[in-house]
């Protein structure tokens, strides 16, 4: 079954950091386009990152400087390091698949989501 | 960057209508738009890609279309499943996705 599975949210202080996990089943995660999309407390949809399967990564310019991606092949995982955190980065967090280019990068396989929290 | 403009927010219909929820792009993005699905406490779920090929799985009273910028997501026979908000999402430059149109049950 295809499956991802996040994990590591939590309740962080401002300026604090966290590592969330996004682990996969039923398919390789270094050969496919995955992306990071978070959504506020009562809010839409926010895309924080992509990460293609040549390891190149783009960032939400909200994000960018403060987060960053990397993956665990042999563990079919992939990461979001999560560094001066600000209250306005609570969020539930969802990692996705994301479809090539032909297919519009559509978000075809998503998480449950992992909660993040920054308050003191 | 791209801004995308959904409408309406919000929308109240009966089951088995029509409903139609549209979505423009400040600048023309041929067919890179993606429709999502979401229901509370749950993740989205792709509904459509390249503004009309509908994603496996999804049932035929969903259709899209458009090009440039402006699309349209259409829900023929509303069933009580299918009330939950609804998102666009560019995929043209940076992704970005609408503000959602939350469609309710009248």
């Amino acid at each position: 079954e295809v499956q991802l599975v996040e994990s590591g949210g939590g309740l962080v202080q401002p300026g604090g950091s966290l590592r969330l996990s996004c682990a996969a089943s039923g398919f390789t995660v270094s050969s496919n386009y995955m992306s990071w999309v978070r959504q506020a407390p009562g809010k839409g949809l926010e895309w924080v990152s992509v990460t293609y399967s040549d390891g190149r990564t783009y960032y939400g310019d909200s994000v960018k400087g403060r987060f960053t991606v990397s993956r665990h092949n042999s563990k079919n995982t992939m990461y979001l390091e999560m560094n001066s955190l600000r209250p306005e980065d609570t969020a539930v967090y969802y990692c996705a698949r994301t479809l090539p280019r032909g297919s519009s990068y559509g978000m075809d396989v998503w998480g449950q989501g992992t909660s993040v929290t920054v308050s003191s | 960057d791209i801004q995308m403009t959904q409408s309406p927010s919000s929308l109240s219909a009966s089951v088995g209508d029509r409903v139609t929820i549209t979505c423009r792009a400040s600048q023309t993005i041929n067919t890179y738009l993606n429709w999502y699905q979401q229901k509370p406490g749950k993740a989205p779920k792709l509904l459509i890609y390249g503004a009309s090929t509908l994603q496996s799985d999804v049932p035929s009273r969903f259709s899209g279309s458009g090009s440039g910028t402006d699309f349209t997501l259409t829900i023929n026979s509303l069933q009580p499943e299918d009330f939950a908000t609804y998102y666009c999402q560019e995929s043209y430059s940076i992704p970005t996705f609408g503000q959602g149109t939350k469609l309710e049950i009248k």
